[in-house]
């Protein structure tokens, strides 16, 4: 499965965009980006998956370059509910069985 | 809209003493999970079960652990021997199918305790 590096934390204000970058130098041709939202003491929940160019859901927006070797999670117009962590996974189909989660990106927005 | 189910939320029990977690997937799902987080940690993966058995397991998934689809609705892990080490958030998880679409649907978790 390929490395994901992502920040260990975001703060913003309540109505600002928040955009969380995921970097994976070494993605391979099969393997998808997928984006996991954990609020406290609660599992994990699948946010959007992408491949390339851009994925747009009613929660997210996905931002894939060319390259693929990185990826931005673009949160619009956030909310005190959006404080959580957001997890960045790469892989490919086979590789589904499992999720492996990293450290993720503490996101905290305040009024 | 349908929701993996855990229970019990909390479960505190002392070291050396078998627990078994319960989990009743999404009805018409396929793939099953169970993952765990330690408290400030991050989640680990440790088993997948299709077709009624286990598909893959993680290192952490050792002789003291296993898994049973006893019915068509739930989905257990039980813990043999607990020890210190195995107090953490457990997770269920269910997947529809096998396909390109990595959406995995999690419960709400077992805190469990070992004391």
């Amino acid at each position: 499965l390929a490395k994901t590096t992502q920040p260990i934390s975001m703060d913003s204000y309540e109505g600002q965009e928040v955009n969380i970058t995921c970097s994976h130098n070494n993605i391979a041709t099969n393997d998808y980006i997928t984006w996991y939202q954990q609020f406290p003491s609660q599992g994990p929940r699948f946010i959007i998956q992408g491949y390339k160019t851009k994925v747009t859901n009613e929660v997210a927006s996905l931002f894939i370059p060319a390259d693929r070797k990185s990826s931005t999670l673009s949160l619009p117009r956030v909310s005190l509910s959006d404080t959580a962590v957001y997890y960045c996974l790469v892989g490919t189909p086979d590789s589904w069985g499992k999720l492996q989660f990293g450290a993720g990106t503490q996101v905290v927005v305040t009024p | 809209e349908p929701e993996v189910t855990q229970t019990p939320s909390h479960q505190v029990t002392q070291m050396g003493q078998e627990v078994i977690l319960r989990c009743v997937p999404i009805s018409n799902h396929l793939y099953f999970y169970w993952y765990r987080q330690i408290l400030g940690q991050k989640v680990e993966f440790l088993v997948s079960f299709y077709n009624n058995e286990i598909s893959e397991k993680s290192e952490i998934f050792d002789d003291q652990f296993s898994v049973e689809r006893p019915d068509g609705s739930n989905f257990t892990l039980k813990i043999r021997s607990t020890k210190l080490e195995d107090s953490a958030m457990y997770f269920c998880a269910s997947r529809a199918e096998r396909g390109l679409n990595n959406e995995q649907f999690f419960g709400p978790g077992t805190r469990l305790t070992v004391l």
